[in-house]
């Protein structure tokens, strides 16, 4: 069956360090991959999403994913968190970027002075 | 600006009604879907709908109930037999180039 593993359910880093949030899928297929973030009570945002090609990809507010087909993983990094990056993080995988999506459990993460 | 609007944002009901969440787009977006979400449970699929006049069931389906008689309207129904409804539900549509979600509604039964 198809699922979206994210392994940490709460993470705690300090303002400027950096940050990794790991993600693991089991897929039929090459999925497209996703993060979003959200804030509380609030919708999703797309952070990143990968297709195709080049296998580190860029987002917004800094972010950057790795996909590795060999772990089955698309962890999400950032160099250097700050304290407006507390939220939750969502990975989700499709069949295309237009379809339904699976998501992991989330991780919310908090940011500490 | 071309965008999703759920409403209202927060519903109170008391057990045993029925209660109908509004989904509206102007992003002219073919797909629509409707997702509950749970502390620690991430997003799950409730209905989804590819064109108007059809829809599908996704992973918890039971004690929903959806239409989709417009391209820009994908009303969601949480009737008495879901047993558990309190949930925050998130709206989405999408086309070719990717998804744009709602802003969410909190449901609480009282």
């Amino acid at each position: 069956a198809q699922s979206v593993t994210q392994p940490d359910i709460h993470i705690t880093v300090s303002e400027g360090a950096s940050l990794e949030l790991r993600c693991n899928y089991s897929y039929g297929a090459t999925p497209y991959l996703f993060w979003y973030v959200q804030s509380p009570g609030q919708g999703l945002q797309l952070l990143l999403k990968y297709f195709s090609g080049d296998t580190l990809v860029q987002g917004i507010k800094g972010f950057e994913a790795e996909f590795k087909r060999s772990q089955s993983s698309f962890n999400l990094r950032k160099p250097s968190v700050h304290w407006s990056d507390a939220a939750e993080y969502f990975c989700a995988v499709g069949l295309n970027q237009g379809g339904k999506l699976i998501f992991g459990q989330g991780t919310e993460l908090s940011v500490k002075p | 600006d071309g965008g999703i609007t759920q409403s209202p944002k927060y519903l109170f009901r008391k057990e045993g009604q029925n209660v109908t969440l509004s989904c509206e787009q102007n992003l002219n977006h073919d797909a629509m879907y409707w997702y509950r979400q749970d502390p620690g449970q991430g997003l799950r699929l409730i209905y989804y709908s590819q064109i108007v006049n059809d829809f599908q069931k996704g992973d918890i389906a039971e004690g929903y109930s959806v239409s989709r008689e417009k391209k820009e309207s994908f009303p969601l129904t949480v009737t008495s037999a879901q047993k558990n409804p309190t949930a925050f539900y998130l709206c989405a549509s999408s086309s070719r180039y990717g998804y744009t979600f709602g802003s969410g509604t909190r449901l609480t039964i009282v």
